[in-house]
């Protein structure tokens, strides 16, 4: 099947720091992944679509600055978190299609807890 | 844009009964469904999906109905699990569009 592996799993940082995350396709090329972001006891956020070898596009109201998305290859994308603050805690989520425009799966989530 | 109402938002079920959850779509052009299961701490994971162009699809103790007409499409799973137990999304999709619209969720809680 269609493995996505989502690094770290979970993260504690101080305020101020910075927090990457990486996302790899583990069994096949990933030409689109998306950045999801999830609060307790709700769905799925989406923050950003990235396609490799160009920039990410954003969804209305995600910071292009705050949350930097990279997706160097086809089977990596990343996911940093700079300038962290408490309120940027969350489960982060990342998802990864195999070109065919259709299924979706879905990393480990990584929950971020900035103190 | 699509818009996805999931109903309900929680569910209990006694061990060995069946659960179902409905969802509805507001985009006529989506043509493709699928439903994910979401368990504590985990990202979701594809347990069954379909297509517009079929009304009903089957795998094992889960099945997924589609009433294109209605906009609606439903999850049905018969004889529950303990293991059942977990957070279940649907969402919808233009064939083609990249994103994903999310239903809102449902907390599946089987009663030993």
């Amino acid at each position: 099947g269609a493995v996505v592996s989502q690094h770290p799993s979970w993260v504690i940082c101080k305020s101020g720091t910075s927090v990457k995350i990486e996302c790899r396709s583990l069994d096949f090329q990933a030409t689109t992944m998306f950045w999801y972001r999830q609060f307790p006891k709700q769905s799925l956020m989406l923050m950003a679509t990235s396609n490799e070898g160009s920039k990410a596009t954003y969804e209305q109201g995600v910071e292009k600055d705050k949350f930097l998305i990279n997706h160097a290859s086809l089977t990596l994308s990343t996911l940093t978190v700079t300038s962290a603050h408490p309120e940027d805690s969350s489960f982060y989520i990342c998802s990864a299609s195999r070109g065919d425009n259709e299924k979706l799966f879905f990393g480990s989530g990584t929950q971020l807890s900035v103190l | 844009g699509e818009n996805v109402e999931q109903h309900p938002s929680t569910l209990s079920v006694q061990e060995g009964d069946s659960a179902v959850i409905k969802c509805t779509y507001s985009d006529s052009a989506s043509n493709y469904f699928p439903w994910y299961k979401q368990e504590l701490g985990k990202g979701p994971q594809l347990i069954i999906d379909i297509r517009s162009n079929v009304g009903e699809k089957k795998d094992q103790r889960i099945a997924v109905t589609l009433n294109k007409t209605a906009k609606h499409f439903s999850l049905h799973i018969t004889e529950t699990q303990p293991e059942d137990s977990a957070v279940y999304f649907c969402a919808a999709k233009d064939f083609g569009n990249e994103k994903l619209t999310f239903g809102t969720g449902t907390r599946l809680t089987i009663i030993p």
